[in-house]
């Protein structure tokens, strides 16, 4: 079981493009979890998926930010018209059940030019 | 609104001295609490949870409801223990965590 693969490792995007992160959870995890880490700072949760549904999205910003968690493959997190402020690590995480710990993948360090 | 509080940014300890991360929380119902750690060029990995009651690598952590606290200590430090440590919370049916700053351990010989 190789864990929650995040991809990719590193990002870089110039202001006003698109990002997309993907995050594959562990082998029969269903719950998946986003956290941001801006420098100096620990992680901000931002949505929690279960495959097909948003159960809780109060941390997402308003604009530009969006995610999903398809029947089939990995949980993508969007962020449209990227600003320098967006750049920080990005985290995915998964359960098995939303009582159960959580298993954090290696992140995914996004730059803005 | 839930909090959890590192004081601690940085902690430097010698090998083989005690050393105590502090963790504060605020919650006003009964939260779950962790301990999460990673090492250098590591991913975050669980290292305690208070409802196990149970040592990991020599650490414990005991949840205190009158302090509101679930700090995290070893009795000897060991250079291995050099990592950044997390404190976080858990509070309602959701599994959402809110974390501390986190406090960077230097365990030097």
């Amino acid at each position: 079981n190789a864990g929650v693969m995040q991809n990719p490792r590193h990002l870089v995007r110039r202001r006003g493009q698109e990002a997309r992160l993907r995050c594959s959870p562990m082998k029969g995890h269903s719950h998946v979890y986003w956290y941001r880490q801006l420098p100096e700072e620990g992680l901000k949760f931002m949505v929690y998926l279960q495959k097909e549904n948003i159960i809780d999205e109060s941390g997402m910003p308003k604009e530009r930010f969006s995610a999903e968690f398809p029947k089939e493959g990995p949980s993508i997190l969007r962020i449209q018209q990227v600003v320098r402020g967006d750049s920080a690590a990005y985290f995915c995480a998964s359960s098995n059940y939303s009582n159960q710990p959580q298993h954090f993948g290696d992140g995914t360090r996004l730059s803005i030019l | 609104a839930q909090r959890v509080t590192q004081p601690e940014k940085l902690l430097s300890v010698f090998k083989g001295a005690p050393v105590e991360l502090k963790c504060n929380y605020s919650y006003s119902g009964s939260p779950e609490l962790f301990w999460y750690v990673q090492y250098s060029r590591q991913r975050l990995q669980l290292l305690l949870r208070h409802i196990s009651r149970e040592s990991i690598k020599g650490f414990t952590a005991d949840l205190n409801k009158g302090e509101t606290s679930f700090h995290l200590k070893k009795p000897f430090a060991q250079e291995e223990d050099s990592a950044m440590y997390y404190c976080a919370l858990k509070g309602g049916s959701w599994g959402k965590l809110q974390f501390g700053a986190g406090t960077q351990v230097v365990v030097t010989p």
